[in-house]
């Protein structure tokens, strides 16, 4: 495996359902990103990891978990979602720079549809 | 706050025509660095180009060429002789260097989706 992968690539719940989606990245990267692509909004930054540290958290409901067990593994964790969480969801990595402008890697991204 | 626009929501164009992308952004910041990213049906973000604020040269990689202006603070993208597989959407993206109120953060534009006919 190159690059980041994510798994799955689709996934169907339905609103009390608990999932899980998978990120690895093979690059060596320090960082990694989740992100939310809905169709009428800009890429959205959901959580930040550095170094497993969550750097960052957007004001994601808290139906949304991260985990970051090590540097090259990140999950979300999903339960009761909304059918509006319905979204591609997209993971990167990057090598965390002093002074920032690392360039972020991203994967296929998982489109998850909640009915 | 850092902001991207690319007001062009559509572009149709057929196989072979030359192709600009625009791009423009703000920020307060005197050092921040711009990013294209290719987006296939398949969903992958694709990283195109990355340029820091201090680099304002302009560079070409093929049909692929940027067109960096500070003073209109614009980051355009023109692809040359297009073709089908270029058909996709493109997004620009700015990061201010850390130390800023956005921590590196990547901000990015509403992309531009790109049909190229045969």
């Amino acid at each position: 495996e190159t690059g980041v992968t994510q798994t799955p690539r689709h996934l169907v719940m339905g609103m009390t359902n608990k999932k899980s989606l998978k990120c690895e990245q093979h690059l060596g990267h320090n960082a990694m990103y989740w992100y939310k692509q809905s169709a009428k909004k800009p890429l959205e930054l959901m959580f930040v990891y550095n170094f497993k540290e969550q750097t960052e958290n957007n004001s994601v409901p808290s139906r949304f978990s991260p985990e970051c067990p090590n540097s090259s593994h990140l999950f979300l964790h999903l339960h009761t979602l909304q059918p509006e969480d319905s979204a591609l969801y997209l993971c990167a990595s990057s090598q965390d720079l002093p002074g920032g402008g690392e360039t972020q890697y991203f994967g296929p991204g998982t489109r998850l549809l909640v009915l | 706050a850092q902001k991207v626009t690319q007001a062009q929501t559509e572009i149709s164009v057929v196989e072979k025509e030359d192709v600009t992308l625009d791009c423009v952004y703000e920020t307060r910041d005197t050092t921040y660095y711009l990013f294209w990213y290719k987006q296939p049906p398949s969903g992958e973000l694709v990283f195109l180009i990355r340029r820091n604020s201090f680099d304002e040269q302009n560079e070409i990689s093929g049909r692929y060429s940027w067109n960096f202006q500070k003073s209109t603070s614009s980051f355009n993208f023109t692809i040359t002789a297009s073709q089908v597989v270029d058909s996709a959407v493109y997004f620009c993206a700015l990061s201010e260097a850390k130390g800023g109120t956005s921590y590196g953060k990547l901000t990015f534009g509403q992309g531009t989706i790109l049909t190229v006919h045969p």
